[in-house]
């Protein structure tokens, strides 16, 4: 498995503000990805972060929206910009090596837009 | 598109009793990987049992087990001797073989009762 932290854990925003998620993971893994799960719901792809270069994005979600860099083997962000109520939701980070399939999640970043 | 569906909603079992959670699923793969994970209260994503498709073996892990009939494209979760601790939201997920993208179920959220 993997040790997988995120900053910050939960956060109250103004709309119209940007708010930047960080994932840090213990050892150097393959795949990272940014998952949100609205209140009761499960959790939905937002996108692949792609080390290097621009992140891959999943159906219904726009970088302009969701920016997410990943300068390195460890670590990501996610960005979640121009913050509506409707953006209220957690969002998880996920890691995966090439060498197996399993994916282990961060403890997530609360977020509420008011 | 695969999909993936869990019938029920919300469970609640006494303690110690045995308590099985239904999945299925809808795909035209023939590999791919299957999970259950499990969400408590403080929100952590916890990979409980895996299972590869092209093994007919059920995956067993210390109290939880799968029932894998691959023809019916059911993968179920069977927790034996439940424990208060057990009590979470559960997730089934499918994955196939050459993606790396997870697909979540709505879950069921299981109240182990003291």
């Amino acid at each position: 498995s993997a040790v997988i932290s995120q900053k910050p854990s939960r956060d109250i925003c103004q709309r119209g503000t940007s708010l930047t998620i960080q994932c840090q993971v213990d050892s150097q893994v393959t795949m990272m990805f940014w998952y949100r799960q609205q209140p009761g719901q499960s959790l939905t792809l937002i996108a692949t972060a792609n080390q290097g270069s621009e992140a891959t994005y999943e159906s219904g979600f726009v970088i302009d929206k969701f920016p997410i860099s990943r300068p390195n083997l460890t670590f990501s962000t996610l960005t979640v910009s121009n913050m509506s109520p409707e953006d209220s939701s957690i969002y998880l980070c996920s890691v995966a090596r090439l060498d197996s399939y399993e994916q282990y999640f961060g403890p997530g970043t609360r977020l509420t837009v008011t | 598109a695969q999909t993936v569906t869990q019938s029920q909603p919300e469970m609640s079992v006494q303690e110690a009793e045995t308590v099985t959670l239904s999945c299925t699923y809808d795909t035209s793969e023939s590999n791919y990987y299957l999970f259950w994970y499990k969400q408590p209260p403080s929100r952590q994503m916890i990979l409980v049992i895996r299972q590869e498709a092209y093994k007919q073996q059920n995956a067993t892990e210390n109290r939880f087990s799968v029932n894998f009939q691959k023809a019916a494209k059911s993968f179920s979760l069977k927790i034996s001797d439940s424990q208060l601790g057990d009590t979470a939201m559960y997730f089934c997920a499918f994955m196939k073989l050459s993606d790396d993208k997870i697909i979540f179920g709505k879950g069921t959220r299981l109240h182990i009762l003291p």
